[in-house]
This record gives structure tokens, C-alpha cells and sequence, in this order.
């Protein structure tokens, strides 16, 4: 069975910062990988995704993910954070071969200070 | 916004009574997703329906049941239901199984 870690409970950056949120998953085979973000009171919205091809995706809001088989990681990147950017982060794993439902980490909790 | 709309946003009841949350997928969605958020499980998946027929089944417990209508709504049937039910009930939708799956802004379920 697949599974994802996402090892940060909370990660605060200043506004205009970096950011780099970690997903590590486990999955026998090529996995699809996932990225969401929830906003308060808000459902989830997909921000990127892989499923195969260039290890690299562009995402939505300025994000970027990339695929490290030999690290079983799918970390999350922005090269400077907005105020607006604070949300909750899932990231997801599927299975390629079989059932496509996602299962999806504990989530990381983006806190911006101004 | 998604196009999957879900109704009610917030539901109040007592132990031990049934409720039915809403959900219509967007336009041309033929797969729905049930899922819960909670804060000590995080997000599961419950259950999924493709085009009216059972597809998956995830960690959904005996006393919760889903369906999915011919005009593609659907409903999850909560009953019985017990303190540790409260939580946030989201449902996604895709075209396809293996598409991506669009959420609802979810229906929060507080059980008393």
C-alpha cells in the first residue's frame, strides 16, 4: 500500500522567502504524485501534479515540484512566498497501476509573518 | 471555484441520528469521491462512484453509505452517528478515475 509522509507539522517563512515544504512517499512503482493546497474554510485546490515525464512540474501560484525516484521524494517549491500563500499543503500519492485514489498526507501548515 | 458544489456547508445533530450530505460534481464529472478530514485521522478517502456504480471503497464505516444518482449527484448517508463522526466531509470529482479529482468546499458535520 502507498503512503506519504510529510515530515513538517508547520513551516513559517517571512514573506518574500523561499520556500521548500517535503513529501516523501512510499510506493513500489511509479507513482502519481499530487500537491494541494486548503485555504481556511475552503476545500482542496490542485496546485500541480506528475505522473510521468520531466521530473520538474510547474504548478499553479508560482509553484514547483520536483520527482526524486532515488530519494522517493516529491518536494514542494516557490521562489518567494506571498502573505497570501499561508494555507494548509497536502501532498498526495496514487497508484499508477491500479485504483488512482490518492492517499494523502498529514499536511503542512504555512505560516507567513509579513 | 471548483464546479463541485456541496450542500449543507455546516450540519449540527445529536448522537445517535442519520444525515444526508449533498453533492453534485462538475459538469461532465462522471466520478465522485467521498472523503473525511478530521484532526486525528487527517484526510481519508471513503468511498468513490463512476457513473452510478460502486468503483472504490475506502475506510468508510458500515453505519455510513453512499450513492450516486443518474443525473450524477450524490449522497452520503450518515447514521447512527457518534462524537467521533464530527469532521469535515469533502467530495471531489473527476471525468475519468485515473483524472484529477476537483474538491467541493465540504460540508462540516458537528455531532453533539
Amino acid at each position: 500500500a502507498q503512503s506519504v509522509t510529510q515530515p513538517d507539522i508547520h513551516i513559517t517563512v517571512s514573506e518574500g522567502a523561499s520556500l521548500e515544504l517535503r513529501c516523501n512517499y512510499s510506493y513500489g512503482a511509479t507513482p502519481y504524485l499530487f500537491w494541494y493546497v486548503q485555504s481556511p474554510g475552503q476545500g482542496l485546490q490542485l496546485l500541480l501534479k506528475y505522473f510521468s515525464g520531466d521530473t520538474l512540474v510547474q504548478g499553479i501560484k508560482g509553484f514547483e515540484a520536483e520527482f526524486k525516484r532515488s530519494q522517493s521524494s516529491f518536494n514542494l517549491r516557490k521562489p518567494s512566498v506571498h502573505w497570501s500563500d499561508a494555507a494548509e499543503y497536502f501532498c498526495a500519492v496514487g497508484a499508477s497501476g491500479g485504483s488512482y485514489i490518492p492517499t494523502f498526507g498529514r499536511g503542512t501548515s504555512l505560516i507567513v509573518h509579513p | 471555484d471548483s464546479g463541485v458544489t456541496q450542500t449543507p456547508k455546516h450540519l449540527i445533530t445529536a448522537t445517535g441520528q442519520r444525515v444526508t450530505l449533498r453533492c453534485s460534481p462538475r459538469s461532465g464529472d462522471l466520478s465522485v469521491y467521498w472523503y473525511q478530514q478530521s484532526l486525528d485521522q487527517g484526510l481519508q478517502f471513503l468511498i468513490q462512484y463512476y457513473n452510478g456504480e460502486e468503483r472504490a471503497k475506502g475506510n468508510i464505516l458500515e453505519r455510513f453509505s453512499a450513492q450516486q444518482f443518474p443525473d450524477l449527484h450524490s449522497e452520503l448517508n450518515l447514521s447512527s452517528l457518534e462524537l467521533g463522526d464530527s469532521a469535515l466531509y469533502f467530495c471531489a470529482s473527476s471525468t475519468q478515475s485515473s483524472d484529477t479529482q476537483y474538491f467541493g468546499p465540504g460540508t462540516r458535520l458537528t455531532v453533539l
